[in-house]
């Protein structure tokens, strides 16, 4: 089983709708957990962080369940400039970054 | 924001050369940077941690003679591939925290290798 572990998508929604991803990790001792947000061919940029008790940065919002071991990523109001995929990264408790595969969203106009 | 720079950001090379990758924490001092490798539609494999003034951790199965790792000052890391072979060909990408082991780290720009 793969520690970091992402629907590779596509998730193919329109323009406005609300999109969500979630992301499981096997090491309960994580320790720290991010989403990043790659475009093609781009280097990953820091999205957020994700925070036990859940984080909004307008129209995007984190949750992590410690209990289930996963995480969460809400998109509200898609624009066709959210089109990219989306790293759940997790630190493990070796404070190595594990990347999961990432999930390809695209926003239809 | 903290700012890694990453350079070149496309080389073609001729199989059997050496390629020189530089990474660079261009506004805080980076004790610790990371090399990784990314094939296409894959997620980013983490191939070594870079520490200055010694040598660098490598992951399992990362040839340490093939990919070797400077980390000579607090804000420069390089990786050299040596001898590339087009199997070599990759996208691979540095990254530096800015803070703490449990902190969010940030990216250069990455160089796309091909070896041709």
């Amino acid at each position: 089983r793969k520690e970091v572990e992402q629907d590779p998508g596509p998730f193919n929604v329109p323009e406005g709708a609300t999109v969500a991803f979630n992301c499981t990790y096997s090491n309960s001792a994580s320790q720290s957990f991010f989403w990043y947000r790659q475009d093609c061919r781009k280097e990953p940029k820091l999205l957020m962080s994700v925070y036990s008790s859940g984080n909004e940065d307008g129209r995007f919002t984190a949750q992590l369940n410690r209990a289930s071991q996963y995480i969460s990523l809400l998109i509200r109001d898609s624009k066709l400039s959210d089109s990219a995929t989306y790293l759940c990264v997790v630190i493990s408790g070796t404070y190595k970054y594990i990347f999961g595969t990432g999930t390809r969203l695209k926003v239809l106009a | 924001g903290a700012v890694v720079s990453q350079h070149p950001s496309r080389v073609i090379c001729k199989s059997g050369t050496s390629v020189k990758i530089e990474c660079r924490s261009l506004d805080f001092q980076a004790t610790t940077m990371f090399w990784y490798r990314q094939f296409p539609k894959q997620s980013l494999m983490l191939m070594a941690t870079s520490n200055e003034g010694s040598k660098a951790t490598y992951e399992q199965g990362v040839e340490k003679d093939k990919f070797l790792i400077n980390h000579a000052s607090l804000t420069l890391s390089t990786l050299t591939v040596t001898s590339a072979h087009p199997e070599d060909s990759s996208f691979y990408i540095c990254s530096a925290r800015l803070g703490p082991a449990n902190t969010e780290a940030f990216f250069g720009q990455g160089t796309r290798l091909t070896v041709v």
